[in-house]
């Protein structure tokens, strides 16, 4: 399982960490990729790999792990952040996903 | 881009079936794969399994039984089938471009727009 916050509360300009935890993610190279998605549209990859920026994806996304902990972090959040965040891993053959954290920005 | 279609209304114990059409893109590309996800209303994301250009397939366990994913390189499309459908099956339905599984595991880069599945009587 990989286990996230329900809710996370910024204010804009200010940095949003959302975590993403499970045991999976301490062991070898299993790496989690995180998804932004907006009401009533479909989910965008945001991070991959841990670390790693799609193209077109704003420099203010980055991903960062600790553990058995994955972190997406925004800097200096925007209004149009606002959205759920999935955590993604591969386990034993099987995708996993979080269960979403939705960021308010307000 | 990723377009799924297919009926969007089923009655319980139906068979849903779907289909994913790839443009801009092979599916026949040996360095993706091509996956189908759900999302329950107000819920989260759950892999129903993936499928590579040779049909080698991948499921997540509890929907084995009743999942077949396959496709048709000529059409560039891919497909899922869900049997026996409940109302646990009324989701929205998203075919997905995957990077290769091994070693690193799976993302998804490109996603359809969806496709909502209702289940009812």
């Amino acid at each position: 399982d990989l286990t996230q916050p329900p809710s996370v509360s910024v204010s804009p300009g200010q940095t949003a960490n959302i975590s993403c935890s499970g045991d999976i993610l301490g062991v070898g190279h299993k790496y989690a990729a995180w998804y932004q998605q907006r009401p009533g549209h479909s989910p965008v990859l945001v991070i991959y790999q841990h670390h790693k920026r799609p193209s077109g994806i704003p420099e203010r996304f980055s991903g960062s792990t600790s553990g058995n902990t994955a972190t997406l972090t925004i800097t200096g959040t925007q209004v149009m952040d606002e959205a759920d965040y999935f955590c993604q891993a591969w386990d034993r053959g099987t995708v996993i996903f979080g269960g979403g954290t939705s960021l308010t920005v307000l | 881009h990723l377009h799924e279609s297919g009926p969007g209304l089923l009655k319980p114990s139906e068979t849903l079936s779907l289909t994913c059409t790839v443009s801009g893109g092979y599916i026949s590309d040996k360095d993706h794969y091509w996956a189908w996800i759900r999302q329950s209303p107000g819920k989260g994301l759950e892999w129903i399994g993936t499928i590579y250009f040779s049909g080698t397939t991948y499921y997540n366990l509890p929907l084995t039984s009743r999942v077949t994913i396959s496709l048709d390189t000529s059409k560039n499309e891919f497909f899922l089938t869900v049997t026996s459908v409940t109302a646990a099956d009324m989701a929205i339905y998203y075919c997905a471009r995957s990077s290769i599984l091994y070693p690193l595991g799976p993302h998804f880069d490109f996603w359809g727009q969806g496709a909502r599945v209702t289940v009812s009587s």
